[in-house]
């Protein structure tokens, strides 16, 4: 069964301060690792996809890196429109579908 | 514009009264989803589709009825709700199974009473 934990659960920063958010997984055969946003009262949207361990993704402040374990999504000085949940999932051999981490909070603080 | 769109966004409804969810997308994905989304258990996959005529239960189909006629179109079914299926409930479709870039519903928030 695959699993997906992310940490930490909710996260406060100032504006400008960089950080990381991890999500751990456990996949059989991974076939994909994915970043979403969700912000409050709306669906989650799609930031990137990580197919392989080393591989790097870049939108704007976030960055997204994959390992074998794990990924990090790095956020560097956030500003307060960065401030939503973050949701981290992967779909592996075994399924059709994701599977989802329950995602970290973040709050950026002007 | 591309999206995907819920109705009812929000509903109130009683144990055992048959409802369905609507959803629709007009990207022409051949993949389309249901989600539940609740505290603390994050979002769980209830049924999806790879295509017409083609649905498999997700982690969660328990209490759960869909069906794909059209590509656009996957409704959602709770033939007898209970206060457990009171959640926030996410359409969600794609071109392929596999790319995992789904594109999600604004949401439907549903209490049973």
């Amino acid at each position: 069964e695959d699993q997906v934990t992310q940490s930490p659960e909710a996260l406060r920063l100032q504006e400008g301060e960089s950080s990381s958010l991890n999500c751990s997984y456990t996949v059989s055969g991974l076939r994909g690792l994915f970043w979403y946003r969700q912000d409050p009262g709306k669906g989650p949207e799609f930031l990137f996809t990580l197919y392989s361990a080393g591989e790097e993704k870049e939108k704007e402040r976030l960055k997204a890196t994959l390992t074998k374990k794990e990924s990090f999504l790095h956020i560097t000085a956030p500003k307060p429109e960065d401030s939503a949940t973050y949701l981290c999932a992967v779909t592996g051999g075994g399924a059709d579908g994701l599977t989802f981490g329950k995602g970290t909070h973040l709050i950026i603080q002007p | 514009e591309a999206q995907v769109t819920q109705n009812p966004r929000y509903l109130i409804t009683v144990t055992g009264k048959k409802l369905t969810v609507t959803c629709s997308q007009n990207m022409n994905h051949e993949y389309m989803s249901w989600y539940r989304q609740d505290p603390g258990l994050g979002l769980r996959q209830i049924y999806y589709s790879m295509n017409v005529e083609v649905t498999d239960k997700g982690d969660v189909p328990e209490g759960y009825k869909v069906s794909r006629k059209e590509k656009r179109n996957f409704p959602l079914i709770l033939e007898s709700p209970s206060p457990n299926q009171t959640s926030l409930y996410f359409c969600a479709s794609s071109l392929g199974h596999i790319t995992g870039e789904l594109f999600f519903g604004e949401g439907s928030r549903l209490t049973v009473l």
